[in-house]
């Protein structure tokens, strides 16, 4: 089955510094690739997603680059900012022959981002 | 547009004993996923309900259980509950369309289900 690794475990960075997690992932077949934000207490909300037809997306702040030969996407934030603190999850779904995809999201291990200002 | 709403949001049990958890989706969702967050293990999938039928099951023990409703709204059971089983319990709601490729899921609140 799918398999993703996230990197790193934790991240902190200075106000107004990017912050880049990556993200690896075993499927090939794996087509959507979203990402949440998970504060302390919170239910995980989804920030930003990417379908592999897409090598990269962006919204404000926060972008999502694909690299499908590789099997890798990555997290970029611009200009952190103290709420921008939080657990952040990338995920992959699954696929199965035909092509379709299923509901099931395989996640990374998540990545502590501390923003100190 | 209601979000996603699960009950109840905290639970104590003893084990042995069993639990059900419901999740109402967004209106118009039809799929139901199940995931188990804990901190050693992350976020894993339980299971995928979409018009009332199974379409996907992670690894977990046939302990859990699930089903889902004609409305869309899902329940998940646990029997005979051991320690390990404490944990959040998320839902999440997604149209279950595959347009082209996945479809945006949202998250419930969740349920603190704890063991003793």
């Amino acid at each position: 089955g799918e398999n993703v690794e996230q990197h790193p475990s934790t991240l902190s960075v200075q106000e107004g510094d990017s912050a880049v997690i990556k993200c690896t992932y075993s499927d090939s077949a794996s087509n959507y690739f979203p990402w949440y934000k998970q504060e302390l207490g919170k239910r995980p909300q989804l920030i930003i997603d990417i379908r592999s037809n897409v090598g990269e997306k962006k919204d404000q702040r926060i972008a999502v680059t694909l690299n499908k030969t590789a099997k890798h996407f990555s997290l970029h934030i611009t200009e952190t900012q103290p709420e921008d603190s939080a657990v952040y999850f990338c995920a992959a779904n699954s696929t199965v022959a035909g092509g379709t995809s299923y509901g099931k999201l395989t996640f990374g291990q998540g990545t502590i981002l501390t923003v100190h200002p | 547009k209601a979000g996603v709403t699960q009950t109840p949001r905290y639970l104590i049990k003893t084990r042995g004993q069993q639990v059900t958890l419901s999740c109402s989706p967004i209106s118009g969702h039809r799929s139901v996923s199940w995931y188990q967050q804990t901190p050693g293990q992350g976020l894993q999938f339980l299971f995928e309900y979409f018009s009332e039928t199974q379409r996907n099951k992670g690894n977990f023990p046939g302990r859990f259980s699930g089903r889902q409703f004609s409305n869309s709204r899902s329940e998940m059971n646990v029997s005979t509950l051991e320690l390990g089983d404490s944990a959040l319990y998320l839902c999440a709601s997604s149209s279950g369309r595959d347009i082209p490729a996945g479809t945006e899921a949202f998250f419930g609140q969740g349920t603190r289900l704890t063991v003793v």
